[in-house]
């Protein structure tokens, strides 16, 4: 499945550095996610965009920061990180915000494995 | 706030056997979806169920959808090894674009 692609796979960084993850959808899809994966939770909702505008902020601290600048690309750019933000970031896309039954299908990427040190 | 409680958490079989593994909840919802994740790869959906009693089957895996559409259960007959993964259900409610995850139920087949 090479619809939604995430770069990079893996990344490492120190609590001090900046850096930005990366997500592409080939699909056509108009709107797009971002989700952390932690062991042993369920996945945790960061970030909804729709049609590049954002829907949703999940409480989430402000050393993530998303972008959108198109309906195909979506980054999160990072900050001064905490070691307990290490985790399997995964971007989604769907065709349009899931909550209607004919839609309600999301497309994962690979996802990033971050580890901060 | 829907929770989607996945049983059971741990399942360690040998190839062959057959396996049941639950996703439950107190809420109704519009669709469930079913995913399996492979280690360092992202969930990939199985199948979505939407109506009430409705039941699927994608070759060796059945799914279904409770009547009162709160629960689903995911039967595999005769696991292979290849089915080993994270099987994660999804909940999504009517008028919330925001989808449920389970914690999921990680499988290991054993050749």
């Amino acid at each position: 499945e090479t619809g939604v692609t995430q770069t990079p796979r893996h990344l490492v960084m120190g609590m001090t550095n900046k850096k930005s993850l990366k997500c592409e959808q080939h699909l056509g899809h108009n709107a797009m996610y971002w989700y952390k994966q932690s062991a042993k939770k369920p996945l945790e909702l960061m970030f909804v965009y729709s049609l590049e505008e954002r829907v949703e902020n999940n409480s989430v601290p402000s050393r993530f920061s998303p972008e959108c600048p198109n309906s195909s690309h979506l980054f999160l750019h990072l900050h001064t990180l905490q070691p307990e933000d290490s985790a399997l970031y995964l971007c989604a896309s769907s065709p349009t915000l899931v909550g209607r039954p004919s839609t309600d299908t999301q497309y994962f990427g690979p996802g990033t494995r971050l580890t901060v040190l | 706030t829907q929770l989607l409680e996945q049983s059971p958490q741990f399942l360690s079989i040998q190839e062959g056997e057959n396996l049941t593994v639950y996703c439950n909840s107190s809420s109704v919802f519009s669709s469930l979806q079913w995913y399996r994740q492979e280690p360092g790869e992202g969930p990939v959906l199985l199948v979505t169920v939407v109506t009430g009693g409705e039941v699927k089957k994608l070759k060796r895996l059945t799914f279904q959808f409770g009547d009162a559409r709160k629960d689903s259960s995911l039967h595999i007959t005769a696991a292979q090894p290849g089915d080993t993964g994270l099987y994660l259900c999804a909940g999504a409610k009517g008028g919330s674009y925001i989808p449920t995850f389970g914690r999921g139920t990680s499988l290991i087949v054993h050749p």
